[in-house]
């Protein structure tokens, strides 16, 4: 099946810098990659995703870049602000499957 | 809005005990899925329903069941449950189509086995 690493587990940045998450995934089948972020006491919530026909997908201060030849993909947000702090998790899921497989989280946090 | 309800944030239980989270979405999703959460694993899949009264095991299935005798509601149930299942819960819904949708999850419930 497919497996998701994902790294850096924890990342600390000042405010204003930008972050970046990367992940990488092993079923080169997988055409699907979701980023969700999850706040304190609160559920995922997807934030941007991008498909397998595409470089790289924009919105507003959040970016998502995917290689598919090296088999990774990466979250990019600038100008980060304290509300910014959060766990974020990749995720792959390939053809018609329903399913996702996570990466194991980055816990972002955003100094002021 | 969208809204994935569980039925408990947090739940305390003894070993051996039978167990059951419950799940509601509004959505009128077809898909629906049981996750834990652990501190370093992330998310893992427990089991996920695409219809009424059908179930697939997911990456994690040993102890667990799951029952969906109506569209709007998944149950998660342990048999028996066990130290190691203490973890966070996480419930979501998606619609029918293949890969590529949204999956809305619920607040979480923290079940800690005593």
């Amino acid at each position: 099946g497919e497996n998701v690493e994902q790294h850096p587990s924890t990342l600390s940045v000042q405010e204003g810098d930008s972050a970046v998450i990367k992940c990488t995934y092993s079923d080169s089948a997988s055409n699907y990659f979701p980023w969700y972020k999850q706040e304190l006491g609160k559920g995922p919530q997807l934030i941007i995703d991008i498909r397998s026909n595409v470089g790289e997908k924009k919105d507003q201060r959040i970016a998502v870049t995917l290689n598919k030849t090296a088999k990774h993909f990466s979250l990019h947000i600038t100008e980060t602000q304290p509300e910014d702090s959060a766990v974020y998790f990749c995720a792959a899921s390939m053809g018609s499957a329903r399913q996702l497989t996570f990466g194991s989280g980055t816990q972002l946090t955003v100094l002021p | 809005d969208v809204k994935v309800t569980q039925s408990s944030r947090y739940l305390v239980k003894r070993t051996g005990e039978k167990v059951f989270l419950e799940c509601v979405q509004d959505m009128d999703h077809e898909n629906m899925f049981w996750y834990r959460q652990d501190p370093g694993l992330g998310l893992r899949l427990i089991y996920f329903s695409y219809d009424v009264k059908m179930k697939e095991k997911g990456d994690i299935p040993e102890g667990y069941s799951v029952s969906r005798e109506k569209k709007e509601r998944f149950s998660l149930i342990l048999e028996s449950a066990s130290t190691n299942q203490t973890s966070m819960y996480l419930c979501a819904s998606s619609t029918l189509a293949g890969a590529g949708e949204t999956q809305y999850f619920g607040p979480g419930t923290r079940l800690l086995v005593l």
